[in-house]
C-alpha cells in the first residue's frame, strides 16, 4: 500500500508540556523503528518494535522518552516534559519480516520546543 | 554515538560530473546501505550491500566495500541537478533480530545546473 506516513508533519510546543508523535508504517510491515534527527547529534536510533515481542527501548535518551505500538501496526511516540534539546525530526520507518534489512522511511515529524 | 564518517562533508559538482562519497564505519556490520534525504525529511532507500559484497550497481549508482578497510564508497555517475540532497551511510548489525541503523554524518551535495 501507501509509504510510511507520520503526524503531525510539524510540531511546536512548549518547554514542559507532552507530545505525541504517531507513525503509521506500511502495510504488513512487522518491524517498525523510530530516529531522531537533530543538528548536534545527527540521526540516532530510538525504539524497535518486532511483532508482539518486546520492544528495544536501548536507544532512548530519558524516561521521558516512551513509545508504543498498539496492534503490531500503528505506533505512538511520547515525549513527557519536553525541553529545548528534544527539538529534531522524529523519523519513523518500518520493514517486512521477507526483506528485514530494508527500512523505508516516513517524511519525519519536526518538532520544535520553544 | 555515530558509527559512520562520511567524506567529504559536502560536496559541489556541475551537472554531469561525476560525485564520490566515501563513508568509514568502526565495528562489524551485516550490511551497508546508503540513503538520500532531502530538505531536512524523510529518508530515501538507494542501495544496500550486504558484507559479503564487494561492489553493487544500481542505475547511476555504484557502491563499493571494503570490509578490512571498513570503509564503503558512493560513486553518483552523471550527477544531475535532481541529484541534490544530503546522502547518508548506515550500517546495519543484526543482534537480536534488529537491524537498527547506525547512521554517519552525511555528506551534503550540490549539482549546479
Amino acid at each position: 500500500g501507501a509509504g510510511v506516513s507520520q503526524s503531525p508533519s510539524n510540531k511546536v510546543t512548549e518547554k514542559g508540556k507532552d507530545v505525541e508523535l504517531r507513525c503509521d508504517p506500511i502495510s504488513g510491515h512487522t518491524a517498525l523503528y523510530w530516529y531522531r534527527q537533530s543538528l548536534g547529534q545527527g540521526l540516532e536510533f530510538l525504539i524497535y518494535f518486532q511483532g508482539n515481542s518486546a520492544p528495544d527501548k536501548s536507544g532512548l535518551p530519558s524516561d521521558r522518552f516512551s513509545a508504543e505500538r498498539t496492534g503490531g501496526s500503528v505506533s505512538t511516540l511520547t515525549i513527557q516534559r519536553t525541553q529545548q534539546e528534544d527539538s529534531a525530526v522524529y523519523l519513523c520507518a518500518s520493514s517486512s519480516r521477507l526483506a528485514a534489512d530494508t527500512q523505508y522511511f516516513g517524511p519525519g515529524t519536526r518538532l520544535t520546543v520553544l | 554515538s555515530q558509527q559512520g564518517e562520511e567524506d567529504p562533508q559536502a560536496l559541489s559538482i556541475q551537472e554531469g560530473e561525476n560525485a564520490t562519497m566515501n563513508c568509514s564505519y568502526k565495528t562489524s556490520i551485516n550490511n551497508l546501505q546508503w540513503y538520500r534525504q532531502n530538505s531536512g525529511r524523510g529518508l530515501v532507500h538507494l542501495i544496500l550491500i550486504r558484507s559479503n559484497e564487494r561492489e553493487k550497481h544500481s542505475g547511476r549508482l555504484r557502491v563499493t566495500l571494503d570490509t578490512s578497510k571498513k570503509s564503503s564508497s558512493l560513486l553518483i555517475t552523471a550527477s544531475r541537478a535532481a541529484d541534490t540532497a544530503s546522502y547518508f551511510c548506515a550500517t546495519a548489525y543484526s543482534g537480536a533480530g534488529s537491524y537498527q541503523l547506525t547512521f554517519g554524518k552525511g555528506t551534503k551535495l550540490s549539482v549546479i545546473p
